[in-house]
Formats: structure tokens, C-alpha cells, sequence
């Protein structure tokens, strides 16, 4: 089962920061956060992970409490191919381990 | 680097036909993982190798369903007899060493008449 939970569906206006909650309040101390989107018909995208520091690349940020329980992707100026399902996983970071998704956001970008 | 390779794109069957999905992952990586997708049940993990021996198989539905990975550049899965309701959008990923990230490969969309 996953064990996170995110919102069903999100809107943002193009331009404008998309910014995508998840909830993992039964997350372990070895476990990472990550975080891949399906653009539709594709197969899923890897875009961010992290463990408890706040995380940059060119697609996106994510910022992660302190506590660990919660952690929040940012995509800083959302475009229309931003449009996607969009999942956070928490896993431990080795092999043997499974990525499990749950049913994600959908993330519609609007003009 | 061609990324996860998977063949066919698209499958058509007949009920009751033996179906096999194929996969080539990324050269070098050493986990192999088979997802399904439909629209009602979403993104479900099937099966996982390492270093090509089975891990993890419990997402398997049932026993018409087999996946073998014979060496560490290929894999398959195999319905056996194939049944409408195992229509449905089948993707291969590999990760490496770490396993860090999943890279996933286009799909094969099978559709049992």
C-alpha cells in the first residue's frame, strides 16, 4: 500500500508556481522521498527525491519539514506540458526495495 | 543511451492466446521492475528482479502470469491463457545500483478481445 496521500486534482495558471502537497506522517528515518510524474500515455518521469533537506534541480524543488512528514514539490513557472499525474513515494534508498504509487495529483495547468 | 526498450507497443489478442511482453533495460542497471496500469486500479507493481533473480512477485494476479529475466538485458512477461480483463497498459523500469531512479520504458497497451 502507499504511504502517502495527496489531493486528487490540482489547478494552476501558466506561468505561475504549481505547488504539489503530500502527506507521509508514517515515514521511517531511512526513507527517502520522491517524487515522478506521467505525462499521459507515458511512462512515469523521475523528477526530484530527497531525504530531509530541501532539494533543486532544473525541474523542480522540493521542500520537505522538518519533522518529515509532509513535503511539497514546486514547479517555479508551471507551463501547459507541465499537465500531468503526478506522484510522491516514500522508499528506502537501496536496492530490493519497491517503488509503490498511489493514485497521485492531477495537475492541470490552465492558460 | 536508449533507454528502457519494451516491445510491442501495442499487442491486439484473442482470449485465451498466449501473450509475451518483452523488456530490455538500461545497460548496467540491476533491478528490473514490471508495473500495469488501467484506469480502475491505477499504477500496480507486478513483479521485481535483482541481478535477474525474482524478488518480489506478490503483485503477480495469478498464476497465468509469468516473468522470467534470463540475463541482465532481458526480460519478459507472460499471460498464458490471456483473459479481457488483463487489458491494460503494461510498463517495464529499470534502476541501478542504489536504485535511486526508476527509469520506466514507453509501454505496451494490450488489449484481449
Amino acid at each position: 500500500d502507499a504511504k502517502t496521500t495527496q489531493p486528487p486534482s490540482m489547478d494552476c495558471a501558466e506561468g505561475r508556481a504549481a505547488n504539489l502537497p503530500c502527506n507521509h506522517s508514517t515515514i521511517s528515518g531511512n526513507e527517502y522521498v520522491y517524487w515522478y510524474r506521467q505525462i499521459h500515455s507515458q511512462g512515469p518521469q523521475y523528477i526530484i527525491h530527497g531525504l530531509k533537506n530541501n532539494e533543486t534541480n532544473e525541474m523542480a524543488s522540493l521542500i520537505i519539514t522538518e519533522d518529515r512528514k509532509s513535503s511539497t514539490l514546486i514547479l517555479p513557472h508551471a507551463t501547459l506540458r507541465d499537465t500531468a499525474v503526478y506522484y510522491c513515494i516514500v522508499r528506502v534508498d537501496n536496492y530490493g526495495q519497491n517503488f509503490v504509487f498511489g493514485p497521485g495529483t492531477r495537475l492541470s495547468v490552465l492558460p | 543511451d536508449a533507454g528502457v526498450i519494451q516491445s510491442p507497443r501495442h499487442e491486439v489478442t484473442e482470449m485465451g492466446q498466449e501473450v509475451t511482453l518483452r523488456c530490455k533495460p538500461i545497460s548496467g542497471h540491476n533491478s528490473l521492475f514490471w508495473y500495469r496500469q488501467t484506469m480502475m486500479r491505477g499504477l500496480e507493481l507486478l513483479i521485481y528482479f535483482n541481478n535477474n533473480v525474482p524478488i518480489d512477485d506478490s503483485g503477480m494476479p495469478e498464476d497465468r502470469f509469468s516473468a522470467k529475466m534470463p540475463n541482465a538485458s532481458f526480460s519478459t512477461l507472460k499471460i498464458q491463457p490471456s483473459e479481457p480483463r488483463d487489458s491494460a497498459v503494461y510498463f517495464c523500469a529499470s534502476s541501478g545500483t542504489g536504485a535511486e531512479k526508476l527509469f520506466f520504458g514507453s509501454g505496451t497497451q494490450l488489449s484481449v478481445l
